[in-house]
């Protein structure tokens, strides 16, 4: 069975902190994958999506994806209390960009 | 900015009961997609759609859902005889493409099945 597996947390980290979120896949064949937010009873919103090995940057946000160890990740550099939210990351398995999320993790930034 | 809206933004309604959720998906958008999320559980996949028709639909997409692009900008999920574990956040996506781009979801639709 297809998997997206997240930590749920809660992970809390102190204000100006770096916030590491992990994610692991099941499927081989994944090719896209993204990060979304989503702050309590609201939808997800895109942060930022990742196609090839190694880092990817923008702004605060980095994500970075190991296709040989089916792990993606994304770090939140300077997190602020507005970052506290559930970050989902999500999964493109068919690449017919219908997505599989994880559980996501919950993250509080203590001010 | 453009966005995805859906209405109402809260639904309730007894157990066996229809329901339509609509949702309007970004005007230049092609594809469209439906997912739910219980609460305090994973958002996931129902069904997508374009050139009116099903792409792709998950196991929980059975019988009682079906989809609909009535006009040029409305697109709903019917659930025909509600249960009350469809108690969920209906979320609508739109994208324009498939392969590449990416899905902008819209608030969402809470259904509470009595």
């Amino acid at each position: 069975q297809k998997e997206v597996e997240q930590n749920s947390g809660p992970l809390s980290v102190p204000e100006g902190a770096i916030a590491s979120l992990n994610c692991t896949y099941s499927d081989r064949g994944s090719q896209s994958f993204f990060w979304y937010r989503q702050y309590s009873g609201k939808s997800p919103e895109l942060i930022m999506f990742i196609y090839s090995n190694g880092d990817k940057e923008d702004g605060r946000f980095t994500a970075q994806l190991n296709k040989a160890s089916q792990y993606v990740s994304l770090l939140i550099r300077d997190s602020q209390p507005s970052d506290s939210a559930t970050y989902l990351c999500a999964v493109d398995q068919t690449g017919a960009n219908n997505l599989f999320f994880g559980t996501g993790t919950r993250l509080t930034v203590i001010p | 900015e453009p966005e995805v809206t859906q209405t109402p933004s809260h639904q309730v309604t007894q157990m066996g009961q229809e329901v339509i959720l609509r949702c309007v998906p970004i005007s230049n958008h092609l594809y469209f997609y439906w997912y739910r999320q219980i609460l305090g559980q994973k958002v996931e996949f129902l069904v997508s759609f374009y050139n009116n028709e099903i792409s792709e639909k998950s196991e929980i997409f059975d019988d009682q859902f079906s989809v609909e692009r009535p006009d040029g900008s409305n697109f709903t999920l019917k659930i025909r005889s509600t249960k009350l574990e469809d108690s969920a956040m209906y979320f609508c996506a739109s994208s324009f493409d498939r392969n590449t781009d990416t899905q902008y979801f819209g608030p969402g639709t809470r259904l509470t099945v009595l």
